[in-house]
């Protein structure tokens, strides 16, 4: 499979509460972004951290990425039900311009 | 210009037929994507234009999947003889060009259509 992997593959949380989703990858790569799809929708970007870079914050998401692992996390704190979406990792390898995306993580924060 | 369009946003065809997909980028953006998502899997790349040169089409991309960006600006996925295997939300995105590939995050990041969700029945 071209694609990278994402745990858990869903997660459901209180609202307040803390989602943490992981993402591993295969190859060397230039930047790791992160993406937010809700149903049946496009995807919006939410965040990029380059291969230099080991953790980087936006709002209520920290991003942290570990290149000798070949993975990353995304944090989002204080969860709201409005998070409720599924989110995907996306790298693209040196050398190329494609995106490769993760196989996703649907969360669901409860209300 | 406001965002990525896509056109039409639902089609339903029987199998065999032709389709055809239109996405209108960002006009600055001279990189445009192709992508197909199934249900509950993450977007598949499919094939990839820098202007009105394709310089990437993944194996995913049959001999029936053609897609074109002729004047660099719009881009258009045909599927012919569709299957039922097709069905799938097709995704658009387009991207600028920076003077380098790192330099500031907006030049790296993917503005995504809201997708044309195809069903073969």
């Amino acid at each position: 499979s071209q694609q990278g992997e994402e745990d858990p593959q869903a997660l459901s949380i209180q609202e307040g509460e803390n989602a943490t989703m992981n993402c591993s990858y295969k190859t060397s790569i230039n930047n790791l972004q992160w993406y937010r799809q809700n149903s049946g929708r496009g995807l919006v970007h939410l965040i990029l951290i380059r291969s230099n870079e080991r953790e980087k914050h936006s709002g209520r998401l920290r991003v942290t990425l570990d290149t000798s692992k070949k993975s990353s996390s995304l944090l989002i704190t204080a969860s709201r039900a409005a998070d409720t979406a599924s989110y995907f990792c996306a790298t693209d390898a040196l050398g190329t311009y494609k995106y490769i995306f993760g196989t996703g993580t649907r969360l669901k924060v409860l209300a | 210009d406001t965002g990525v369009s896509q056109d039409p946003r639902h089609k339903i065809t029987k199998r065999g037929q032709n389709v055809t997909f239109r996405c209108d980028p960002i006009s600055e953006h001279n990189r445009l994507y192709w992508y197909r998502q199934t249900l509950g899997q993450g977007p598949e790349f499919l094939t990839y234009f820098q202007n009105e040169a394709q310089l990437e089409k993944s194996r995913l991309l049959s001999d029936r999947f053609s897609a074109e960006r002729p004047k660099g600006s719009f881009s258009t996925l045909e599927i012919q003889r569709t299957e039922q295997g097709d069905s799938a939300m097709y995704l658009c995105a387009s991207r600028a060009i920076g003077r380098r590939r790192d330099r500031g995050s907006g030049a790296n990041v993917l503005t995504f259509g809201a997708g044309s969700r195809l069903t073969v029945l």
